[in-house]
Parts: structure tokens; C-alpha cells; sequence
């Protein structure tokens, strides 16, 4: 399975402020994915990041908010954009290799909103 | 669109006995259930998965049963180790590939 960096593993913003965060995959991935999860919840997906077009996001994300780049089958950005402090939360991309079924999580990004 | 129940949210057992945790999904046309594991601070980590064409599928401690008619899927862990205390996740995919998650069962093994 891929192995994927995911970079920075916290940070600590300003409201009002943008953070982009990075994952780098080992190997192509058919698909990426981009999930938040808030702490002690479960795992919930903003958008799919399409190689070359824009992604697709889930209800209640939007890409005002939160643009997706995805430039490659190895790299993607998400970036949560103007931040308040309810988007605190951990950042997670994640990675599927085709024909496998499985995804891969890169270590995802601690946020803090101050 | 799909949802995934998962219960129970908590669950403590004692040292060498089983866990199950179990979870109910709604689009009938999911056709991959994969259980994911996540310790405190780290990333989720897949343990084991199963596809609708298969009913029960085991690794060792862990296994995956699937009853497509009632639209559920459980997780058992036999003989409990500490190292098993974690949160678990149970998630539902269809041909989209996207993976709905259940909202994670924090089991506690005992010593």
C-alpha cells in the first residue's frame, strides 16, 4: 500500500488567517481524499481531490472555504481558508491505489484556531 | 445519502475476553466494509476489510462478519490484549470509493 507524508503535523493560527497543508504519496493514487476529524469524532469527508479538475465536496464543505489542488497522482493541497476557531480540528488526506479497495491516511494535521 | 450506525460507543472488557462492535449501514448498494483501528494521536491504521460477496472473513484475533439482507457488519476480537484499547472504526463504500464512517467505538481492554 502507499505511504503518505502529510505535512505540518500541528500549527497554531490566527483567526482570520489560511493554512495549506501538504500530502506527498509514495506512488500514484488513483484517488485522494481529504476527511476532518474533530476531537474524540468520527472521520468526515470534505472532498474528493481530482487529478487535474476541480474537486468534489461533500455537503457542508465548499470551495471557498476549504480549495483543493491536486496537480498530480502524488500531491495534494487542501487549504482552510479565513479560519475561526470551529475549524479546529485534525486534517487527515487519505489515498487509494487502484484495483486495492483500501485507503492509506497520511498523519494527519492538528489545527488550532486562536 | 449512506449512513453508518456504530455501536456501542463505549466498551470495556476484561483482559483475554472477546469484543464485538457492530455497525448498520444504509445504502444497499455498499459493496466494502473495511474496520480501521486509530490510537491516541495517530492516524487510522486498517486492520481488516470485507467485500459484499464474502460473509465472514478472519485474521488471527480479529473478524469481520457481513449480513447483507439486515445491512450490518461486525467486528469481533477474541482473547483481548491491552494493546487492543483503541478507537475503532467501522466505515461503508460503494463504487464511488468514498468511505462513510461509523462514529467509533473506543474500546478499553483491562488488565
Amino acid at each position: 500500500s502507499a505511504v503518505i507524508s502529510q505535512k505540518p503535523s500541528r500549527d497554531i493560527c490566527q483567526r482570520g488567517t489560511s493554512l495549506t497543508i501538504q500530502c506527498q504519496v509514495d506512488s500514484q493514487v488513483t484517488m485522494m481524499f481529504w476527511y476532518r476529524q474533530q476531537p474524540g469524532q468520527s472521520l468526515t469527508l470534505i472532498a474528493t481531490a481530482n487529478q487535474g479538475s476541480e474537486a468534489t465536496y461533500e455537503s457542508g464543505f465548499v470551495i471557498d472555504k476549504f480549495p483543493i489542488s491536486r496537480p498530480n497522482l502524488t500531491f495534494s493541497t487542501l487549504t482552510v481558508s479565513n479560519m475561526s476557531p470551529e475549524d479546529s480540528s485534525i486534517y487527515l488526506c487519505s489515498g487509494r491505489v487502484d484495483p486495492d479497495y483500501r485507503y492509506t491516511f497520511g498523519s494527519g494535521t492538528r489545527l488550532t484556531v486562536v | 445519502g449512506e449512513n453508518v450506525e456504530q455501536h456501542p460507543s463505549t466498551l470495556s472488557v476484561q483482559e483475554g475476553d472477546s469484543a464485538v462492535i457492530k455497525c448498520t449501514y444504509s445504502d444497499s448498494a455498499s459493496n466494502y466494509f473495511p474496520w480501521y483501528k486509530q490510537e491516541l494521536g495517530k492516524r487510522p491504521q486498517l486492520i481488516i476489510d470485507i467485500r459484499s460477496n464474502v460473509g465472514e472473513k478472519k485474521d488471527q484475533r480479529i473478524a469481520v462478519t457481513l449480513n447483507k439482507t439486515a445491512k450490518h457488519f461486525s467486528l469481533h476480537i477474541t482473547e483481548t490484549q491491552p494493546e487492543d484499547s483503541a478507537v475503532y472504526f467501522c466505515a461503508a463504500s460503494t463504487g464511488t470509493y468514498k468511505y462513510i464512517f461509523g462514529t467509533g467505538t473506543r474500546l478499553k481492554v483491562l488488565a
